[in-house]
This record gives structure tokens, C-alpha cells and sequence, in this order.
């Protein structure tokens, strides 16, 4: 079946220090997510990348696609106390005997970061 | 815009009971997908609906079921509860998959 998987699952980071976490799923995507989770609430939508090779920046942080879009990455330069929550990517994926797709979500890694 | 509305926010039950969540997507979004989420599993796919049709469903059993209106609301509902079915229960809806999906604040279960 599917599998999204993230690694890590968990990181602690002191603020200022860089943190990268990453998505590999076992199919090819057509495109893919990411989405943030504040402790206690729930995933907002963070960007969305459809290119193999894509790279795209919001401020300090930078997604890229890989070449095979099968895998995916989120850095975060100088990290701060507002980047807590867990990130998880998510993509597309063929519902079994239907022909539509689904979203389907990774693992997540659960970043935090002491001041 | 208004965005996703679930209710009710917090709900307990006891096992062997059964509940119904409503989920209210954002106007003009016609597909919306439901998520279990627990400490241990991450975002696991319940089903899928788009224009009152279940278009996809997720490994869970069939006490797990939902529906669709004609209004795009949707609600899910879970019969027979079990303790393993405390979680939060998330809403997305979006205009299709390939979108960006924007979720509810969820529905925190407790099953005692």
C-alpha cells in the first residue's frame, strides 16, 4: 500500500539552529504538500510543490522536490520558538479499486525548539 | 471566508456507544475528507467525499461510516465504540485533492 514516511520523527533544536526534515514515499507524486500542526491545533496548509527539482522559499524556509518526485524536504534556517509543531507532508494517492485519489499524510516530525 | 466548522469540538462516550461529528467545508468546496488522528499514528484516512459520493475510504472497519449532503456538509459516524477510537477526528475540505486542503479545528473523542 501507500507509505509516506518522515524521518524524524522527533527533533529538539536549540533556537537558532537549522532543522531539515524528510519525506519519502514509496510511489511517484504528482504533487506534494506541506502542512504545519501547532500543538493543540490542527494542519494548515504551508505550500504545495508539482515539479521534479522544484525549490521554493518562504522566508526562512526553503521545500524542495526531488528529481524522482518520490521524495521531499523542508529546511529551516535560524529556527525559532514559533516554528514549534509538527510538520507533515502529504500527497495525492490512488484510492484502491476507485480511480480517484486521496490525500494522504506522512508520519510527521515533531519539532521542538527551546529558547 | 468562513472556514471549516466541526462540531462539536470535545465529546465523551462511553464503549458501545454511538456518535455522529458534522463537518461544515468552506462554500464551494465540494470534496471533503476525514482524518483520525492519534498521538501514535499520525493523520490516518478515514474517507473521502465529493458531490455525495464516498469516493475513497481508508483501513478502518465498517463501524466507521459517513455521509455526505447535498449542502457539501458531512458528518461521520462510529458505532459500537472502543477505546482505541479516542482521537481527534479532523475534517479537510478542499476543491479537489490536488489542492490545498484547510481543516477544521477537530473533534476531540473520548471513549470511557
Amino acid at each position: 500500500g501507500q507509505q509516506v514516511m518522515q524521518i524524524p520523527q522527533y527533533q529538539h533544536v536549540q533556537e537558532g539552529e537549522d532543522f531539515t526534515t524528510y519525506c519519502n514515499s514509496s510511489t511517484t507524486l504528482s504533487n506534494i504538500q506541506w502542512y504545519k500542526q501547532r500543538p493543540g491545533g490542527h494542519p494548515v496548509f504551508l505550500i504545495q510543490l508539482v515539479k521534479s527539482g522544484e525549490v521554493k522559499k518562504q522566508k526562512r524556509l526553503t521545500f524542495q522536490f526531488g528529481e524522482a518526485k518520490k521524495n521531499s524536504s523542508l529546511h529551516i534556517t535560524a529556527t525559532q520558538t514559533t516554528d514549534v509543531g509538527t510538520y507533515f507532508c502529504a500527497g495525492p494517492w490512488s484510492g484502491r479499486n476507485t480511480g480517484f485519489q486521496k490525500l494522504v499524510f506522512g508520519t510527521g516530525t515533531r519539532l521542538l525548539v527551546s529558547p | 471566508k468562513a472556514g471549516v466548522t466541526q462540531t462539536p469540538r470535545y465529546l465523551i462516550k462511553t464503549r458501545g456507544q454511538q456518535v455522529t461529528l458534522s463537518c461544515s467545508p468552506i462554500s464551494g468546496h465540494r470534496s471533503v475528507s476525514w482524518y483520525q488522528q492519534t498521538p501514535g499514528q499520525g493523520l490516518q484516512f478515514l474517507f473521502e467525499y465529493f458531490s455525495e459520493t464516498q469516493r475513497n475510504k481508508g483501513n478502518f472497519p465498517g463501524r466507521f461510516s459517513g455521509r455526505q449532503f447535498s449542502n457539501s456538509r458531512s458528518e461521520m459516524n462510529v458505532s459500537t465504540l472502543e477505546l482505541g477510537d479516542s482521537a481527534l477526528y479532523l475534517c479537510a475540505s478542499s476543491r479537489g485533492v490536488n489542492t490545498e486542503a484547510f481543516f477544521g479545528q477537530g473533534t476531540r473523542l473520548t471513549v470511557v
